[in-house]
């Protein structure tokens, strides 16, 4: 199995700070990678997908970048809204790996 | 918008059974993969089981292969997860995902919407 790896496993953050998340392969996936947003007692949101393409009606804030093993979601502006644990995911080969999470709390 | 409603969570004994099902609305259901997904408590996403369009071809995590056994009724847009033999590690909330498809191109493993999810769990 492909095993993701996140880090940081938390972070803390203010209102308006750029926030970047990576998300490392144990082997390459191309670019098949997936971002979800999970807030607290509810269900995953899908972000982006094919490591860079943001989800139709999300805003722009949100970007993802790489390919093979490496790869990062950024949050340009950190919003009251995206407080939230984030995972990343592989569709690369089965079965589909998630990463640890990333937990974003507030400063 | 798409809704996806599981149902059939609750609290069963180590060994037992139980059926979920999740209720499909506002998509063409018989066009989509579909999916199983669990989180346990306070731990992160595990995929479960997906099944083909057409209900013809199904996988399975290698915890839960033998075990359980995912089906779909086209008819009734409804998904199911038929668990059997549960165990401890099995206690988690299960989530219903459609598959995601972008433009004509569908794809196994990417899920785009979520129900909100029905707890199970198996005490020992």
């Amino acid at each position: 199995d492909i095993q993701m790896t996140q880090s940081p496993s938390s972070l803390s953050a203010s209102v308006g700070d750029r926030v970047t998340i990576t998300c490392r392969a144990s082997q390459s996936i191309s670019r098949s990678l997936n971002w979800y947003q999970q807030k607290p007692g509810k269900a995953p949101k899908f972000l982006i997908y094919a490591a860079s393409t943001l989800q139709s009606g999300l805003p722009s804030r949100f970007s993802g970048s790489g390919s093979g093993t490496d790869f990062t979601l950024t949050i340009s502006s950190l919003q009251p809204e995206d407080f939230a644990s984030y995972y990343c995911q592989q569709s690369y080969s089965s079965p589909p790996t998630f990463g640890q999470g990333t937990k974003v709390e507030i400063k | 918008e798409v809704q996806l409603l599981e149902s059939g969570g609750g609290l069963v004994q180590s060994g037992g059974s139980l059926r979920l099902s999740c209720a499909a609305s506002a998509f063409t259901f018989s066009n989509y993969v579909m999916n199983w997904v669990r989180q346990a408590p306070g731990k992160g996403l595990e995929w479960v089981s997906s099944i083909s369009s057409s209900g013809d071809f199904t996988f399975y995590a290698d915890s839960v292969k033998g075990r359980f056994s995912i089906s779909r009724d086209n008819s009734k847009n409804t998904l199911f997860l038929l668990m059997n033999s549960l165990r401890g590690e099995d206690t988690a909330v299960y989530y219903c995902a459609k598959g995601f498809c972008d433009g004509g191109t569908c794809s196994w493993y990417l899920f785009d919407y979520w129900g909100q999810g029905t707890l199970v769990t198996v005490s020992s």
